[in-house]
């Protein structure tokens, strides 16, 4: 099949504490796997990526691993600010050379100071 | 560089009405994208157009329709709207070589439909 599951939110944490959103896929093959952020009021913008099996991602102190053997791309982040609430989306291409995209049902991350 | 623009930002129709939206892609994208994103279902894809060719498809009725022009800009159209087209409509532009996938999508901050 094809589909991307992503933890249920919304997570509510306080400043400095530290973040990880899970993220799982299935898929023929090793897809190019995203995550993408979208604060309110805005579209998403790309996070990071990781384009083959045991790469990380990384951007704004977020990091991601492609683990093809638990098809996992959890999202972390050391040390979250306020600045970083907003929703999250994990996200695979349908099928390689497209820009037909699957994307999670989406975390709401809510930071307090 | 310009982003991805979209308009209108917000628009208010009633059942049975039409819609069209528009999507002007970041100079030199030649891929446009189009998701629904709704708090039930979360992003959906509509469809995406390639040099004015529509190169794939989501599972939408054919009341969900759209089209590129030469400059790559695009529109939708969302005919005999229902209470459940009420919607934020997200289009994307890529840079596609036309082979291959290059990865990342550049949303526009999107359309906010509600249909009365």
């Amino acid at each position: 099949g094809n589909s991307v599951t992503q933890m249920e939110g919304p997570v509510t944490l306080s400043e400095e504490a530290f973040l990880t959103i899970n993220c799982t896929y299935t898929a023929t093959g090793y897809p190019s796997l995203f995550w993408y952020v979208q604060y309110p009021g805005e579209g998403l913008q790309l996070l990071l990526k990781a384009t083959k099996a045991d790469d990380k991602g990384s951007n704004k102190g977020f990091e991601a691993t492609y683990r093809k053997e638990t098809t996992s791309f959890h999202l972390e982040k050391g040390s979250v600010q306020v600045s970083d609430s907003a929703v999250y989306f994990c996200a695979r291409p349908y099928t390689s050379g497209t820009y037909k995209y699957i994307f999670g049902t989406g975390t709401r991350l809510k930071v307090l100071a | 560089k310009a982003g991805v623009t979209q308009t209108p930002r917000y628009l208010i129709k009633t059942r049975g009405q039409q819609v069209t939206l528009s999507c002007s892609p970041i100079s030199g994208h030649r891929s446009v994208s189009w998701y629904q994103q709704t708090p039930g279902q979360g992003l959906q894809f509509l469809f995406e157009y390639f040099s004015e060719t529509q190169r794939n498809k989501g599972n939408f009725p054919g009341r969900f329709s759209g089209r590129q022009f030469s400059n790559s800009r695009s529109e939708m159209n969302v005919s005999t709207l229902e209470l459940g087209d009420s919607a934020l409509y997200l289009c994307a532009s890529s840079q596609s070589t036309g082979t291959g996938n290059t990865g990342e999508l550049f949303f526009g901050e999107g359309s906010r439909l509600t249909v009365l």
